[in-house]
């Protein structure tokens, strides 16, 4: 499998703190993905991140890749209540190879 | 996301009937996938699809099969539901391995 672990696989913390999970693969990439899922509801693309750049960022999102150490990280900076959701990273060997996800970081932020 | 519909969003059947679940999308995405998603276990590939009539297998492909025989449906069959076919099912569309638009899912009950 080309996927491997996210950590942690739970994740509760205070509104206003900052979020980090992170993401571990197996195979050379082309892309890691980030995907957000609320509750009962299908993913949604948060970022793309391509294996020849080290971070990139969206508003409040940052992320970043080493692929020596197969590895990626999602920071939410500021959390909000309305960030409570599940998380998952995606790779993909090739620019038109199929799309892998991990199993995913459930976060919870409390008011 | 409007662009991906799946059917039926739910259903109930018994264990050795057949169950076909149907993605229809409206974006030209020429990439189109099955994922089943069960606790603790992320997302899981089924099978995809690459182009019209152009499929291949996934990680849990065994007990399913695809059909793609114009651009804007991916059929997902399932020839005897068993009881470990029990999951939610998502079908996502995408131009290639980049960003991959998801429909709500259908949530299979196999008794």
């Amino acid at each position: 499998s080309q996927q491997g672990e996210e950590d942690p696989q739970a994740l509760s913390i205070q509104e206003g703190e900052n979020a980090t999970m992170n993401c571990s693969y197996k195979t050379s990439i082309n892309n890691l993905q980030w995907y957000r899922q609320n509750s009962g509801r299908g993913l949604v693309h948060l970022i793309l991140i391509r294996s020849n750049e080290r971070e990139k960022h969206s508003g409040r999102l940052r992320v970043t890749l080493d692929t020596s150490k197969k590895s990626s990280s999602l920071l939410i900076t500021a959390s909000r209540a309305a960030d409570t959701a599940s998380y998952f990273c995606a790779t993909s060997k090739t620019s038109y190879d199929k799309v892998i996800f991990g199993p995913g970081t459930s976060l919870s932020v409390i008011p | 996301d409007a662009g991906i519909t799946q059917s039926p969003r739910h259903k109930v059947t018994e264990t050795g009937t057949p169950v076909t679940l149907r993605c229809h999308q409206t974006e030209n995405h020429r990439y189109m996938y099955w994922y089943r998603q069960d606790p603790g276990h992320g997302l899981r590939l089924i099978h995809y699809s690459y182009g019209v009539k152009d499929t291949d297998k996934g990680e849990v492909s065994d007990g399913y099969s695809v059909s793609r025989s114009k651009t804007e449906d991916f059929l997902l069959t399932l020839e005897s539901a068993t009881s470990s076919q029990t999951s939610v099912y998502f079908c996502a569309g995408g131009k290639g391995a980049g960003e991959l638009f998801f429909g709500e899912g259908s949530r299979l009950t196999v008794l």
